[in-house]
């Protein structure tokens, strides 16, 4: 049974550029999350899928954010036009539906750097 | 108003002693759930406990343990006989209305040092 698993583990672009990661859930789980990681901070949630259906939104996920999971399998983030202050830690997670615990099991994370 | 409060930045323990974390939450949700995850240098959050806002008894697994005191809004970490692998970044987390919605909301951590 294989992890979360993200691609790239690291991303250096220059300001205003457009990025693309990648999150690949644990097989059977059908809930993947997105969320965003500062220096110093806890993970900040961005939004989550059932399946391919997107439930829910943060409000911190401006309109240069997107995210798909055209396929209820792997999903993709994009940034659009990215800004210095996107420079964070994208950490994908999982987790089965339902469950009498609802763990989320997180990715080793993508390290985004705006320079 | 911060729904997850970890007042301590850093903490360090010897090893083989016990370490509390300390955790309050805010929520006028009934229903909730209560997470601990660990955070090493590497990145990757790991799970460690869970305690549901109407279990009866405090949750247990293995060297951890979670002091969930409901009516003080706390849910501390207790990590006992602390090994040097327990140097990390530990997190409380909380998810309200379960089923309802789905997302963590996290601390902002704490820095655990294990010295020999």
């Amino acid at each position: 049974d294989t992890g979360v698993s993200q691609n790239p583990r690291h991303k250096i672009t220059k300001r205003g550029q457009n990025v693309t990661f990648r999150c690949d859930p644990i097989s059977e789980h059908n809930r993947l999350y997105w969320y965003r990681q500062t220096l110093g901070q806890g993970p900040e949630f961005l939004t989550y899928f059932q399946n391919e259906a997107q439930l829910e939104k943060s409000r911190l996920l401006s309109d240069r954010f997107s995210a798909e999971r055209p396929k209820g399998s792997f999903s993709t983030l994009e940034i659009q036009r990215t800004e210095q202050g996107d420079s964070a830690m994208y950490l994908c997670a999982s987790s089965p539906s339902g469950g009498a615990n609802y763990e989320q099991y997180f990715g080793p994370g993508t390290r985004l750097t705006v320079t | 108003a911060q729904k997850i409060t970890q007042t301590q930045p850093g903490m360090f323990v010897q090893e083989k002693e016990a370490v509390t974390l300390d955790c309050t939450y805010d929520t006028s949700d009934p229903s909730y759930g209560l997470f601990w995850y660990k955070q090493p240098s590497s990145g990757e959050m790991i799970f460690l406990i869970y305690q549901g806002s109407y279990d009866q008894q405090n949750a247990t697994e293995g060297r951890y343990s979670l002091n969930f005191q409901k009516a003080r809004k706390s849910a501390n970490l207790v990590i006992s006989a602390s090994q040097l692998g327990d140097s990390a970044m530990y997190f409380c987390a909380m998810r309200e209305g379960l089923g309802y919605t789905d997302k963590l909301i996290f601390g902002t951590g704490t820095r655990l040092q294990v010295f020999p």
